[in-house]
């Protein structure tokens, strides 16, 4: 089974708007962590937001904020205010197990092309 | 100055040579790791190292080897490469004391066998 799954391979907003990415993700280890990654046409992957299993909070980050639904196993992206810029491929992914004591790898999904429309 | 580098940036090479893909980081990260990318399937892990003594399997690490040279450096070696390992190779660090295990990355390497 997919660990990750991103189950939208492309998205198009129109500038301004918001967004939201989803994401999905299987464990059955209590303690996770659950990343976004921008990456660009220029190939560097960028974080941009974290949530922890244990975090009570939706994580926000400027314009970037986490729908966490831990029944659900969901972790949508949610950009605000969309921007030319935004346009780009987004990764999500997931650390299984605390973060500290070990090397944890990440394990991610397959992305989702967001284009912004002018 | 980019905390994360790799080198070359993009190469192309013919099946069967032996290649080398270099990453140094200053960031005094202890976690190093490599990824490789292909469209569709998001990035997948092939090797990561928790210190110098320290090097680990991911999930795809057969046709592959590692080195880690010192704390700055680990290096990834196809040593006889072939077409499907064409992929862009990511290297990335992380903390040890990062709470969130979050993970920098390089900018990438792309990469064509022939």
């Amino acid at each position: 089974a997919q660990k990750i799954t991103q189950t939208q391979p492309g998205m198009f907003v129109q500038e301004k708007e918001a967004v939201t990415l989803d994401c999905t993700y299987d464990t059955s280890d209590p303690s996770y962590g659950l990343f976004w990654y921008k990456q660009p046409s220029s190939g560097e992957m960028i974080f941009l937001i974290y949530q922890g299993s244990y975090d009570q909070q939706n994580a926000t980050e400027g314009r970037y904020s986490l729908n966490f639904q831990k029944a659900r196993k969901s972790a949508n992206l949610v950009i605000s205010a969309s921007q030319l810029g935004d346009s780009a491929m987004y990764f999500c992914a997931m650390r299984e197990g605390p973060s500290s004591g070990s090397a944890r790898q990440l394990t991610f999904g397959s992305g989702t092309q967001l284009t912004v429309l002018p | 100055d980019a905390d994360v580098t790799q080198t070359p940036r993009n190469r192309i090479t013919k099946t069967g040579k032996r290649i080398m893909l270099e990453c140094s980081q200053t960031k005094g990260h202890d976690r190093m790791y490599w990824y490789r990318q292909d469209p569709g399937l998001g990035l997948r892990l092939i090797y990561y190292s928790f210190d110098v003594k320290d090097i680990n399997k991911g999930e795809i690490s057969d046709g592959y080897s590692v080195s880690r040279q010192a704390q700055a450096k680990f290096s990834l070696s196809l040593e006889s490469a072939i077409p499907n390992q064409t992929a862009l190779y990511f290297c990335a660090t992380g903390a040890l004391q990062d709470p969130y295990n979050e993970q920098f990355f390089g900018p990438g390497t792309r990469l064509t066998v022939l």
